[in-house]
């Protein structure tokens, strides 16, 4: 089946650790997108990729950092960097003008 | 800069009624416009997008919504809610001028259905 993964489902961070969620798709979209959601004000975009090897920040990119090597990846790290981590993580590739979304990972820092 | 207004963080309505969810956004230029929908801890789904021709747009699940040019609005809406509409409705806009086709979200209004 095509689709979006994420994973994991659930993480959990010590302050001052780095992490890592992963984002694979199998739909062959070309570009791909995070965002960070928290309750009460939808959905804001963190990074976003239209091709490989190339990436845009968002409207809250601080503390975050992507890369994008394959067409079919794009995992993000949140770094210490990051104030205030804990949120839901959604992972989004498109065709043309429409998003599919993945999962999500629910990131909580201890 | 364009943004997205959804009135009401949460409607509650009975089952079998109407429901009416709304969305105003702000652009100088009507962009794609689009809804989805959250269930508890997964991802969004779409139910239903505008992006040129009729200005009626039928979704899945029954919904509906029409975009309205001159109220720059574009509500959902359902005849007659059923349990399983409980979630969270998100309105969302697209720049049909900027190819990367980023999102801009509302921030949502969770659907309670009374039996």
């Amino acid at each position: 089946d095509g689709g979006i993964t994420q994973s994991p489902k659930y993480l959990f961070r010590k302050e001052g650790q780095n992490v890592t969620l992963s984002c694979e798709q199998n739909l062959n979209h070309d570009a791909m997108y995070w965002y960070r959601q928290d309750p009460g004000q939808g959905l804001r975009l963190i990074y976003y990729s239209q091709i490989v090897n190339d990436f845009q920040k968002g409207d809250i990119a601080e503390g975050y950092s992507v890369s994008r090597e394959k067409k079919e990846s794009f995992p993000l790290t949140v770094t210490s960097a990051q104030k205030n981590p804990t949120a839901f993580y959604l992972c989004a590739s498109s065709y043309y003008n429409e998003q599919f979304f993945g999962p999500g990972t629910r990131l909580t820092v201890l | 800069a364009q943004s997205v207004t959804q009135l009401g963080s949460h409607v509650s309505v009975s089952e079998g009624a109407l429901v009416l969810l709304r969305c105003n956004y702000s652009s100088s230029v009507p962009p794609y416009l689009f809804w989805y929908v959250q269930y508890p801890n997964q991802g969004l789904q779409l139910l239903l997008k505008y992006t040129t021709g009729a200005t009626l747009v039928k979704g899945i699940n029954g919904f509906e919504a029409e975009f309205k040019k001159s109220e720059t609005s574009f509500h959902l809406t359902k005849p007659s809610a059923h349990m399983s509409d409980a979630a969270e409705y998100f309105c969302a806009v697209s720049d049909r001028e900027d190819s990367s086709y980023k999102l801009i979200f509302g921030s949502g209004t969770r659907l309670l259905v009374r039996p």
